[in-house]
């Protein structure tokens, strides 16, 4: 089937921590990738996407790999924030039958002082 | 940089009753999409809009469900008889083409009572 499966949370890290989220995907074919983050009261929005194989997308410091060979598109930053607490979604699309999107459940990241 | 627009963003309504939920999507995009996340959980589909008909649909979407695009920007999404299990962020989005990021709007909170 197609299906995103993501890193459960909550995870809390201290300021300047290292951070993973990981996502892994299911598929026919070769899905976009996406992360989305949700901040507190807000909608999603897009932070990073990587269209094939081995694209890494990369965007305020937040960096993901494409990487067909574990079928993975993990969640980096090397050095985290306050600001950076929000819920993070990893996203794919199909294209098979129109444009269709599936959302993994969410990780809740909190970064504390 | 243009975005999707959503009202109201938050609406209180009566088990029940009839609820029309508005969206201006992003005016050159083609694709149009209902997005639904109960507190707390996980993003759900809801349905797909594309040419002026659905293209896909969710289980979730059932005869309670109806989308319109009445005047070449608004997309509508009404709920005939709400029910308590209603109660939830429901988000739009739309999206240009083919491996390009959905963009969502800020969401409309309903909260049936």
């Amino acid at each position: 089937g197609n299906s995103v499966t993501q890193m459960e949370g909550p995870v809390t890290l201290s300021e300047e921590a290292f951070l993973t989220i990981n996502c892994t995907y299911t598929a026919t074919g070769y899905p976009s990738l996406f992360w989305y983050v949700q901040y507190p009261g807000e909608g999603l929005q897009l932070l990073l996407k990587a269209t094939k194989a081995d694209d890494k997308g990369s965007n305020k410091g937040f960096e993901a790999t494409y990487r067909k060979e574990t079928t993975s598109f993990h969640l980096e930053k090397g050095s985290v924030q306050v600001s950076d607490s929000a819920v993070y979604f990893c996203a794919r699309e199909i294209t098979n039958t129109g444009n269709q999107f599936y959302f993994g459940t969410g990780t809740s990241l909190t970064v504390i002082p | 940089e243009p975005e999707v627009t959503q009202t109201p963003s938050h609406q209180v309504t009566q088990m029940g009753q009839e609820v029309i939920l508005r969206c201006v999507p992003i005016s050159n995009h083609l694709y149009f999409y209902w997005y639904r996340q109960i507190l707390g959980q996980k993003v759900e589909f809801l349905v797909s809009f594309y040419n002026n008909e659905i293209s896909e649909k969710s289980e979730i979407f059932d005869d309670q469900f109806s989308v319109e695009r009445p005047d070449g920007s608004n997309f509508t999404l009404k709920i005939r008889s709400t029910k308590l299990e209603d109660s939830a962020m429901y988000f739009c989005a739309s999206l240009s083409g083919r491996n390009s990021p959905l963009h969502f709007g800020n969401g409309t909170r309903l909260t049936v009572t």
